[in-house]
């Protein structure tokens, strides 16, 4: 693993469902985020974790939730899928420690709510 | 709300011309400012970090922040149709693990 990964890289999904999107960083940063970008909306952010075992709220919480184990990973679930949450979804992170903030990001995912 | 502005384009220059792209912010309080170039279908790239007033050069790239009028540019210098891409521009208010708050972008296209 190099950087960061996401999966699933596309899904489907039916209205409903539950879902997890499901990030893993292999750079040892303290804080990771999940965006969503939508066309005409830009990035914006769903939930973010500074460090290992605490979580907060971005822009655009509703309908998401996220958990922090550990530092490499930090997946977003879809409780319950809406139409509204199609979506590209990406995760990022960044060192958080040296002051900057430098975020970079996964490759995503593109989730479809039907 | 802080808010970050961009112009939303698109831009077109000629192969070899100066692409000039630029962005407002709301924040006084900001102190990091970041370029992102996102290419149709991918992740956002970060090119280019600027923390302090004036000019930052890398390669082609010369990113310019002026706080006073909350302003930040980015200018490339020889643009190729590899270029061509969507470019955010990102700002944090403070240091450390902060929020970033992203311009919707402004989309280049770079003519042969």
């Amino acid at each position: 693993i190099a950087g960061i990964t996401q999966a699933p890289t596309s899904q489907i999904l039916a209205a409903g469902r539950r879902m997890t999107l499901r990030c893993t960083q292999d750079m040892r940063h303290n804080a990771m985020y999940w965006y969503r970008q939508d066309l005409g909306l830009g990035l914006r952010l769903i939930h973010y974790s500074n460090t290992a075992g605490t979580t907060g709220k971005g822009e655009v919480p509703d309908g998401y939730s996220v958990s922090r184990a550990n530092t490499d990973d930090f997946p977003l679930t879809l409780a319950s899928a809406v139409p509204s949450q199609t979506s590209v979804y990406f995760c990022a992170s960044s060192d958080g420690g040296t002051g900057f903030n430098e975020q970079f990001f996964g490759p995503g995912t593109r989730l479809t709510v039907l | 709300q802080k808010e970050v502005e961009q112009n939303s384009g698109p831009l077109s220059v000629p192969e070899g011309a100066i692409a000039s792209l630029n962005c407002t912010y709301s924040d006084r309080g900001s102190q990091s400012f970041f370029w992102y170039r996102q290419y149709s279908g991918k992740s956002p790239e970060l090119i280019m970090s600027i923390y302090s007033n004036g000019d930052k050069e890398d390669g082609r790239f010369t990113a310019q922040l002026n706080k006073a009028s909350q302003y930040v540019s980015l200018l490339i210098r020889d643009s190729q149709p590899s270029d061509s891409a969507t470019y955010l521009c990102a700002v944090a208010t403070q240091g450390g693990s902060e929020k970033l708050v992203f311009g919707k972008g402004t989309k280049l296209t770079v003519n042969p």
